[in-house]
């Protein structure tokens, strides 16, 4: 089982829409949380990240539950451009090891 | 500003020969990281390196070895290619610290054949 698990999707939805991707991670020493934006064919890059307490970015918002071990992203008015994949990352503290879930693929249509 | 620069950005491999990935970072960055990336398995950590002099086995290391050759560059090195490692690969480097975000180059695709 991997430390970090998320639905592949993809998630088909019309712009405009409101989707959620879930994604959980199994070691309770992680201390870190975020949310990465993979185009087809290029590097990961950064999305947000993840507070404990929730936090906001324009039209996406991260939310943690420590006590369930489970991060989510909540995209509302979907874009075009939000097509792509969503990769969920928790990090340990100490020596700061980044571990990625497999990602969930986003196709947002006219 | 370059970031973290990669090369090659291609290769095709027979099996059997050997290749080093080079990587290296301008944002003194202490941590780097080698990924691999296939199809369904999401990114998958080779090796990392904490801060230089230091380097540690990921989650795949088998079949690779790595060399933090100063704090800006980290290589990567197949000895002796399998079709099994054909892949895409990545490098990233991240300040160390648990609440900062990785930063990762724009991938070699390697084939081995």
């Amino acid at each position: 089982r991997k430390e970090v698990e998320q639905d592949p999707g993809p998630f088909n939805v019309p712009e405009g829409a409101t989707v959620a991707f879930n994604c959980t991670y199994s070691n309770s020493a992680s201390q870190s949380f975020f949310w990465y934006r993979q185009d087809c064919r290029k590097e990961p890059k950064l999305l947000m990240s993840v507070y404990s307490s929730g936090n906001e970015d324009g039209r996406f918002t991260a939310q943690l539950n420590r006590a369930s071990q489970y991060i989510s992203l909540l995209i509302r008015d979907s874009k075009l451009s939000d097509s792509a994949t969503y990769l969920c990352v928790a990090a340990r503290g100490g020596s700061y090891i980044p571990t990625f879930g497999r990602g969930t693929s986003l196709i947002v249509h006219p | 500003n370059a970031g973290v620069t990669q090369t090659p950005k291609f290769q095709v491999l027979k099996t059997g020969q050997s290749m080093t990935l080079q990587c290296a970072q301008d944002m003194n960055h202490n941590s780097m990281y080698w990924y691999r990336q296939d199809p369904g398995m999401g990114l998958r950590l080779i090796y990392y390196s904490a801060s230089e002099g230091t380097t540690d086995k990921g989650e795949v290391p088998n079949g690779y070895n790595v060399s933090r050759l100063n704090k800006r560059e980290f290589s990567l090195r197949l000895e002796s290619a399998a079709p099994s490692q054909t892949s895409v690969y990545f490098c990233a480097s991240s300040e160390g610290s648990s609440l900062t975000e990785a930063f990762f180059g724009q991938g070699t695709r390697l084939t081995v054949v």
